[in-house]
């Protein structure tokens, strides 16, 4: 399978502890993208990288979230200090930069649920 | 004001119908206009870009208008396994990241 991978799937932990994600992007892709998606709601943006540049950071991603693309391939998502509102999927989304037309293809996801 | 809106749902239909989803977003910034199909508990996937003359891929045909700031996405001859949630994303010109509105539940039923 050569989509978008993220590991892992799903995450239950306590609150106060931290935790990381992982994506892998289509290979090829230069840019990836992490939204947050709650029940009910479409995904919001929290960051992007292209290569291993972090380009842009939304107002939601608060100094307990960091992200790392160190290489310019794979990227890491960190909360630290959990509560229990970061409950929700992290998506991670990758993309070839096209001048005219730029799809971003979606991973699985990983579903973290904080007790 | 959200910056993209959607119908709420959800919308039951029974096979064979036709069905409409209205979309308006708020930035006349934006430049590129997608639907995204998103079934229950995975990742949304690309379900066609929207252009403005209008573009048609099999029985979906998905209508763009830049004056009023709506989009539209009809689909024709419903089928069960068009069940799914259908997400109004919009780029903005000079941004690379995708605004989604909150999406559109579809149920077609026998």
């Amino acid at each position: 399978d050569t989509g978008v991978s993220q590991d892992p799937r799903h995450k239950i932990t306590k609150r106060g502890q931290n935790v990381t994600f992982r994506c892998d992007p289509i290979s090829e892709h230069n840019r990836l993208y992490w939204y947050r998606q709650t029940l009910g709601q479409g995904p919001e943006f929290l960051t992007y990288f292209q290569n291993e540049a972090q380009l842009e950071k939304s107002r939601l991603l608060s100094d307990r979230f960091s992200a790392e693309r160190p290489k310019g391939s794979f990227s890491t998502l960190e909360i630290q200090r959990t509560e229990q509102g970061d409950s929700a999927m992290y998506l991670c989304a990758s993309s070839l930069d096209r001048r005219r037309e730029e799809t971003q293809y979606f991973g699985p996801g990983t579903r973290l649920l904080v007790l | 004001r959200k910056e993209v809106e959607q119908d709420p749902g959800p919308f039951n239909v029974p096979e064979g119908a036709t069905v409409a989803f209205n979309c308006t977003y708020s930035n006349s910034a934006s430049q590129s206009f997608f639907w995204y199909r998103q079934d229950c508990r995975k990742e949304p996937k690309l379900l066609m870009s929207v252009y403005s003359s209008g573009n048609e891929d099999g029985r979906f045909t998905a209508q763009l208008n830049r004056a009023s700031q709506y989009i539209s996405l009809l689909i024709r001859d419903s089928k069960l396994s068009d069940s799914a949630t259908y997400l109004c994303v919009v780029n903005r010109a000079g941004y690379s990241t995708l605004t989604f509105g909150k999406g559109t539940m579809l149920l077609v039923s026998p």
